[in-house]
């Protein structure tokens, strides 16, 4: 029963335009919410994340969007840089019990 | 440097084999995971130790055996396993409630 859906699993853009990121989730007792960028042999690694209190969440070129009524979770990421290609997942958790992931989506962009 | 590290990189097995896939964190954390990773699907977990008292287990075969002898180092013993069993292993650390701290993996391939 997979919880968090990352419904495009590709996306491709092209340099300094705006990349964005859709998550949709099930579970209307997540509580917070992350994204993690995964190079190629490498792990995952923490992005930024938001608290279901929130409805956005920004960080330099990366910003978190969370829409609670319609369990949607976005990313944007503007402007997009060569260094951003990447695998994304989306990973959400209720009271910092563990965490359940989106199956990712793969970022290119083009220079 | 990730302050999690995984070894080896790289594994090929045969079903009868028998290997084991080692952990190390440097980051003072208390908590550790195993999780594995299916070529286009969500990151899974497999288990979870907290100060050395493993804290889940989430429905993992026997043919996995993991080991935590003390809150820095984490093992993940494999016997007897299946072709399905091919995937990347990332082991993470936490404290808190801190985001997971990804190792870089072992890419497993049985045979």
């Amino acid at each position: 029963d997979q919880q968090v859906k990352q419904n495009s699993p590709s996306l491709s853009v092209q340099e300094g335009r705006i990349s964005i990121l859709n998550c949709d989730y099930t579970n209307s007792m997540f509580d917070y919410f992350l994204w993690y960028k995964k190079y190629p042999a490498e792990g995952p690694t923490f992005l930024i994340s938001i608290s279901s209190i929130k409805d956005k969440n920004e960080d330099g070129r990366f910003t978190v969007f969370l829409n609670k009524s319609a369990k949607h979770l976005s990313l944007h990421i503007v402007p997009s840089q060569p260094g951003d290609s990447a695998v994304y997942f989306c990973a959400a958790r209720v009271n910092d019990y563990k965490l359940s992931f989106g199956a990712g989506t793969t970022v290119t962009v083009r220079a | 440097e990730t302050g999690v590290t995984q070894t080896p990189r790289h594994l090929v097995m045969g079903m009868t084999n028998k290997k084991s896939l080692k952990c190390e964190q440097h980051l003072g954390h208390n908590a550790m995971y195993w999780y594995k990773q299916s070529a286009k699907k969500p990151l899974e977990l497999m288990f979870v130790y907290n100060f050395k008292e493993q804290t889940e287990n989430n429905s993992v075969p026997s043919r996995f055996s993991p080991e935590c002898p003390n809150s820095s180092h984490l093992f993940l013993h494999l016997h007897t396993l299946q072709p399905e069993d091919s995937a990347l292993y990332l082991c993470a650390s936490r404290s808190g409630y801190s985001p997971l701290h990804f190792g870089n993996g072992t890419r497993l391939t049985v045979t």
